[in-house]
């Protein structure tokens, strides 16, 4: 299994407030990314990094900011959490871009809950 | 905009019996399309079919690419309740980042 740890795992909090998820990986893989999972929409992508402090958007990242100051971490945050964004988010990392590179491979996922 | 889509969205099947997943895509500049089976917790990735891979087959489940229908299948012989998962299909378009367009998923009940 790939080395890939969230933490929290679960989470509830309220509305309002500022709310922190950590990706931490031992592969020192280049990328990372976040993504949320929600009924009928699959995984979709938050936001990702190609490298130390090199991050960008992904489809859904209004309400949402990353950081990533170490190859091993990556760091998602809601600075204001709103009950929209109740949903299972995934930690994914991969190796290398090129035609023959290695599948993402996901975190167990935490599952958070704003009231 | 890049667009997977997959049917059925649901399936229940009896132990034994064959199944035959679909995923169809729209992206710009297809590089990968990829599979994965998400049980509790997180997605494992199953297989990966590109321009010069397209058909592959591990044990009872095997997977197709077809670029001129940009669409895949992935069929699963003789279930078993282990197969219940969700099966989620992802297109890489080619450019920067590495990414994954992913398709909302087939989820698949295999009763005894």
């Amino acid at each position: 299994d790939a080395g890939i740890t969230q933490s929290p795992r679960h989470k509830v909090t309220e509305t309002g407030t500022p709310v922190t998820l950590r990706c931490h990986q031992t592969e020192n893989h280049r990328y990372m990314y976040w993504y949320r999972q929600d009924p009928g929409h699959g995984l979709r992508l938050i936001h990702y990094s190609y490298g130390v402090k090199d991050t960008d958007k992904g489809e859904v990242s209004d309400g949402y900011s990353v950081s990533r100051s170490k190859t091993e971490d990556f760091l998602l945050t809601l600075e204001s959490a709103t009950s929209s964004q109740t949903s299972v988010y995934f930690c994914a990392i991969s190796e290398r871009e090129t035609e023959s590179n290695q599948p993402q491979h996901f975190g167990d996922g935490t599952r958070l809950s704003i009231l | 905009e890049d667009k997977v889509v997959q049917s059925p969205l649901s399936l229940v099947v009896h132990e034994g019996d064959t199944v035959t997943l679909n995923c169809s895509y729209e992206v710009t500049n297809f590089r990968s399309l990829l599979w994965y089976k998400q049980e509790k917790k997180a997605p494992t990735f199953l297989f990966m079919l590109t321009s010069s891979g397209i058909e592959k087959k591990s044990g009872r489940l095997s997977s197709i690419l077809d670029k001129k229908e940009l669409s895949s299948i992935l069929n699963i012989t003789a279930t078993q309740t282990g197969d219940s998962a969700i099966y989620l299909c992802a297109v890489r378009p080619m450019e920067y980042g590495n990414k994954l367009v992913f398709g909302a998923g087939t989820i698949l009940r295999v009763k005894s």
